[in-house]
């Protein structure tokens, strides 16, 4: 139990074009959900806190206009990189809060690559 | 602010017996979580403390002592595939989300 998804696991897109991720919670309904960016050899760091039906919570100095997220409901959350540059190139992880335990459970990952 | 400090490398060969020091100053303090991360994979759960003390599962265990901000994550007769960086984090009180240390990443010789 307790398995999430991303969608696609891996994309290359050019500079200036958008890039939707997908993060599905798939047996369990999931309150909150956590969009994690990480750069080579560096840790995971958190983006923002979304919780389902309301608005994206960011942290300090990532642009919600250009990581634009939804929450529609307890088994999806998505994240769209708006007017992608290179330097958007990561590997951004979701983790979804629920379960019988109400830990998180992190996705597989998505590498985007920004040409 | 949050610090999550652990160190960057450490190495040891196989059989061996690692411990990886986790030490934190958070704002709030809601359990400390050990993962396992392969490069290109998303972070594995290792442990869970929330209380002082040592837990113990099969080969790795994990220790906490909340008073002192410290933690370590014991890993016992240690194997190639445990080579690996490893993610302190701490739960915080706000919407239970996760700070995250950089990560020890751990290579294990032959």
């Amino acid at each position: 139990g307790a398995v999430v998804s991303q969608h696609p696991s891996w994309v290359i897109c050019k500079s200036g074009t958008s890039v939707k991720i997908e993060c599905r919670s798939l047996d369990f309904q999931a309150t909150t959900m956590f969009w994690y960016r990480q750069f080579p050899k560096q840790s995971l760091m958190l983006m923002a806190t979304s919780n389902e039906g309301s608005k994206a919570t960011y942290e300090q100095g990532v642009e919600k206009d250009k990581f634009l997220i939804n929450h529609a409901s307890l088994t999806l959350s998505t994240l769209t990189v708006t007017s992608a540059h290179p330097e958007d190139s990561s590997f951004y992880i979701c983790s979804a809060r629920g379960g019988p335990t109400y830990e998180q459970y992190f996705g597989p990952g998505t590498r985007l690559t920004v040409t | 602010g949050q610090n999550i400090d652990q160190p960057t490398e450490m190495t040891a060969t196989e059989g061996a017996i690692v411990q990886i020091n986790c030490t934190y100053q958070t704002s709030g303090f809601n359990g400390l979580f050990w993962y396992q991360q392969h490069a290109g994979e998303a972070p594995t759960f290792l442990s869970y403390n929330v209380l002082d003390g040592l837990e113990e599962k099969g080969r790795f265990s994990s220790f906490l002592s909340r008073s002192k901000g410290y933690s370590y994550l014991l890993l016992k007769e240690l194997q190639m595939k445990d080579s690996a960086s490893y993610l302190c984090a701490v739960k915080g009180s706000t919407l239970g989300r996760l700070y995250f240390g950089r990560g020890t990443q751990l290579t294990v010789w032959p």
